[in-house]
């Protein structure tokens, strides 16, 4: 069973559309992170749910956002696409405090995005 | 903010031990260590944590000075497959702490060689 999903794997679009990518994940965990990396495999954090609510949220445009249905699931929509959005996203999830290692994160397998 | 810096890459040789050094001079009092592997197309995935002296598990050992200002990741008689990058993370683990502990930066690209 995969721990943790993301849908779809890769997304190639134009410019100005808008795109969802959604993860699930079946670990219990209750927080969920999103990532982007790179072309240069930069790995960043975007944000971060603990519990459906935003807890973190690192200096993304508005036009990226996470919807958090329950504690499963953390979709990203992202409006008005833009050559610079091209990366990897990366879904991830783990459980405060939570198992023997601290805060341990489980991460999807990514979608590639590509916006023409 | 806890800036890591690693080595951007290295080269080893199968069956040989492979020690990867992290610098972490302003680490918290509530901090750990983290670290991370991936492999490409995939995502990263959990390598060992550590908060101070030595941790070892079944894929690699962690050695942190009493300083905590530093700490080597140590991978024995690596093989072709260990070719990957490795993060190193340093943060309050939990998330609620910030993005501190969230920070993959760039990583150490790790090449074995037959």
């Amino acid at each position: 069973d995969t721990a943790v999903s993301q849908t779809p794997k890769y997304l190639v679009t134009q410019m100005g559309n808008d795109k969802s990518i959604k993860c699930e994940q079946n670990l219990g965990h209750d927080t969920m992170y999103w990532y982007k990396q790179d072309s240069k495999k930069f790995l960043k954090i975007m944000f971060s749910y603990n519990n459906k609510e935003l807890i973190i949220n690192e200096t993304v445009p508005n036009r990226f956002s996470p919807k958090s249905p329950d504690k499963a699931h953390l979709n990203l929509h992202i409006n008005s696409l833009e050559l610079g959005d091209s990366a990897v996203y990366f879904c991830a999830s783990s459980q405060r405090g939570g198992g023997n290692n601290l805060n341990e994160q489980f991460f999807g397998p990514g979608t590639r995005l590509t916006v023409l | 903010l806890a800036k890591t810096t690693q080595p951007i890459s290295m080269d080893s040789y199968e069956g040989q031990e492979v020690n990867i050094t992290c610098s972490h001079n302003n680490i918290a009092t509530n901090d750990y260590i983290t670290w991370y592997q991936q492999f490409p197309s995939q995502g990263p995935r959990f390598i060992i944590q550590g908060y101070k002296t030595k941790v070892t598990n079944e894929v690699a050992s962690l050695f942190i000075p009493a300083d905590r200002k530093s700490s080597t990741l140590s991978l024995p008689r690596v093989s072709l497959s260990d070719t990957a990058v490795y993060y190193c993370l340093v943060g309050d683990t939990y998330s609620g702490g910030g993005a501190d502990g969230l920070t993959f930066g760039k990583g150490t690209h790790l090449i074995i060689q037959p």
